[in-house]
């Protein structure tokens, strides 16, 4: 099936540092969501989108729906020890269709 | 808040055995559950989308035989996999999205560790 263009695949960085991360598709998503796994648990949702252009905060993240609905990023500021974990990006194109998600990001802190 | 509850969290089962997962939606009614499954270090495939009094839509390339799904109430689905096989062992994850209006998105449970040796 169809899968988003995740990068980067993998994030080794230093406590307080800030972390950048995108999502790219071929075709139109009319919702972008962000969200993080830990190991043996299902993702949770960090941050939701629905507006092209939109950029939404959730403390230290914050996410943007990319104009040409065909990206998003999400950024972590001040990264700390428990943002360890895999990110995934996901896309809905309309309605209640399933979403389709990126490879995830893996982002390792480094205290 | 919203939660969907998986269960068992885990399984260990022999081959050609047959293994049941639950998918219930605690305080929400859902029309749609969705599963997916997950190997290691992989990112979620959707397998098929369980839709609540009818037959469940499977994604191409799932047997449909194989992996049954069942959606009896607007709070319960459930994934047997029957026959299992080694190559059948890997982390499956439901979702459910509440039917109540709004923008409120899928919920995803814990997710269940299928072992089969």
């Amino acid at each position: 099936g169809q899968q988003l263009n995740q990068s980067p695949q993998s994030m080794f960085i230093q406590e307080g540092e800030d972390v950048s991360m995108n999502c790219t598709s071929s075709s139109i998503f009319n919702t972008w969501l962000w969200y993080k796994q830990d190991p043996g648990e299902g993702p949770v949702l960090l941050i939701a989108l629905y507006k092209a252009g939109e950029l939404t905060s959730n403390g230290r993240l914050t996410a943007q729906f990319g104009i040409t609905r065909k990206d998003s990023f999400l950024n972590i500021s001040a990264s700390i020890p428990s943002d360890v974990g895999i990110y995934f990006c996901a896309g809905r194109k309309t309605g209640n269709t399933p979403l389709v998600f990126g490879k995830g990001t893996r982002l390792s802190v480094i205290a | 808040g919203a939660v969907v509850s998986q269960h068992p969290s885990w399984v260990i089962c022999k081959s050609g055995t047959s293994v049941k997962i639950e998918c219930r939606s605690l305080d929400f009614q859902a029309t749609t559950m969705f599963w997916y499954r997950q190997f290691p270090k992989q990112s979620l495939m959707l397998m098929a989308t369980s839709n609540e009094g009818s037959k469940a839509t499977y994604e191409q390339g799932v047997e449909k035989d194989k992996f049954l799904i069942n959606h009896a109430s607007l709070t319960l689905s459930t994934l047997t996999v029957t026959s299992a096989h080694p190559e059948d062992s890997s982390f499956y994850i439901c979702s459910a999205r509440p039917e109540s209006g709004g923008s409120t998105e899928a919920f995803f449970g814990q997710g269940t560790r299928l072992t089969v040796v």
